[in-house]
């Protein structure tokens, strides 16, 4: 079975410019999550949805950072405009509602020079 | 959630049990103690999760103590695989959310 799926897995842009994360979720779950990574913050979660609707944003940084699922099958992260600060390591999950069980895809490497 | 601490890091040899302490003091009764690891460069995997019963599967074994306050996570034959930062997280029944501490991080030695 595919596990999650996230595009690009390495991504490198210059400040101010807009970037574009992606996520495929396993089929059949209906939650997605999206987490950032850094050494200074450790693993920390920005949004999530249930049946493509944003459940909770309290995570996302500030207004530059925007979330979207327009179906059960694809989700992107968009930061508009990217700073260096934002470099960092950022994991999509997906899981049932009612499982226990989130499953992270592999991530993708940001850097913003 | 209750919070957790752990220690910052651990050592095990290959083939012995690595066992991983977790205190959560503050936790309630309808909390869910979860481990999750980071092997490096890949995103977290699901572990094993408890209530106050201990719990055993192909992966570990979680030992919870009687007042809840505290578990261990066990990793009955450690391999070089198992090399990876473990995650003790603590979260209420029907919450999704997912709080990510600093964790372990377990070395296995050949």
């Amino acid at each position: 079975d595919a596990g999650v799926i996230q595009s690009p897995r390495h991504e490198v842009t210059e400040m101010g410019q807009e970037v574009t994360l992606r996520c495929k979720p396993i089929s059949g779950h209906n939650s997605l999550f999206w987490y950032r990574q850094t050494m200074m913050r450790g693993l920390e979660l920005l949004i999530y949805f249930n049946n493509n609707v944003p459940i909770d944003d309290s995570g996302m940084p500030e207004d530059r950072f925007s979330a979207k699922m327009p179906n059960a099958s694809f989700s992107t992260l968009k930061i508009q405009p990217s700073e260096p600060r934002d470099s960092a390591v950022y994991f999509c999950a997906s899981t049932r509602q009612s499982s226990y069980e989130q499953y992270f895809g592999p991530g993708t490497r940001l850097t913003v020079t | 959630d209750a919070k957790t601490t752990q220690p910052t890091s651990m050592d095990c040899a290959e083939g012995r049990a690595a066992n991983l302490p977790c205190n959560h003091s503050t936790i309630s009764g309808n909390e869910y103690v979860y481990w999750y690891r980071q092997i490096h460069s890949q995103g977290p995997q699901y572990i094993i999760h408890g209530l106050k019963n201990n719990e055993t599967n192909e992966m570990a074994s979680l030992i919870i103590t009687e007042d809840r306050k505290s578990s261990t996570l066990i990793l009955p034959h450690a391999t070089l695989r198992d090399t990876a930062v473990y995650y003790c997280i603590v979260r209420a029944q029907g919450a999704q959310k997912l709080v990510f501490g600093q964790g372990t991080r377990l070395t296995i030695n050949p």
